[in-house]
């Protein structure tokens, strides 16, 4: 069975062009959430969604960002015209359908953008 | 809304002895998770305990232990017999246990260092 599978893992983008991550969730789980790293810094939530429907979108910035889990596919993070800010990593976890939160979430090896 | 506190950005110890990581949270919630990840240079982040809010008993992993404390709203992580393998970023995390809508606040982090 395996985890979350995210890529790519490096990620190099110039200024204003567009960055996609993708993230496959475990088989199984139907919860995706995304998470931005800055250097130094913790785990800040930016997304939670399931299957075609945003869940909660509170911790996204309101411009330039955007997220789907659509009904076939992998779960996107697109982010256009980056710029140097966005430089971070960029976490997706995966948890089973509600009631089974005391298993935590799994979480992918994140892909880190560079904004040069 | 919940925030979770991690008071020492960085600790260090040496090898084979015991270090003890705090953490406390805020939250109206009565019903929760708390979460202990670690994050190695891999960036890989890796559930190491959990703990339910509405059992007394402090959860125990092997050489990894906490010390719940409801009341006070803390959540310490104790390493035992340190290995050079635990040096890594420690984060603190809370979810609560509602009908939907869960997701997980991560605190800002703790850098252990292990020292041979």
């Amino acid at each position: 069975n395996a985890g979350v599978m995210q890529n790519p893992r490096h990620l190099v983008r110039r200024r204003g062009q567009e960055a996609r991550l993708r993230c496959s969730p475990v088989k199984g789980h139907s919860h995706v959430y995304w998470y931005r790293q800055l250097p130094e810094e913790g785990l800040k939530f930016m997304v939670y969604l399931q299957k075609e429907n945003i869940i909660d979108e509170s911790g996204m910035p309101k411009e330039r960002f955007s997220a789907e889990f659509p009904k076939e596919g992998p779960s996107i993070l697109r982010i256009q015209q980056v710029v140097r800010g966005d430089s971070a990593a960029y976490f997706c976890a995966s948890s089973p359908p509600v009631g089974q939160e005391n298993y935590g979430y799994t979480f992918g090896s994140g892909t880190r953008l560079t904004v040069v | 809304a919940q925030t979770v506190t991690q008071s020492q950005p960085e600790m260090s110890v040496q090898e084979a002895e015991t270090v003890t990581l705090s953490c406390t949270y805020d939250t109206s919630e009565s019903n929760y998770y708390l979460f202990w990840y670690k994050q190695p240079p891999s960036r890989q982040m890796i559930l190491v305990i959990r703990q339910e809010a509405y059992k007394q008993q402090n959860a125990t992993e092997n050489r990894f232990s906490v010390n719940f404390q409801k009341a006070a709203k803390s959540f310490s992580l104790k390493i035992s017999d340190s290995q050079l393998g635990d040096t890594a970023m420690y984060f603190c995390a809370f979810i609560p246990i509602k009908a939907a809508g869960n997701k997980l606040t991560f605190g800002g982090g703790t850098r252990v260092l292990v020292k041979p």
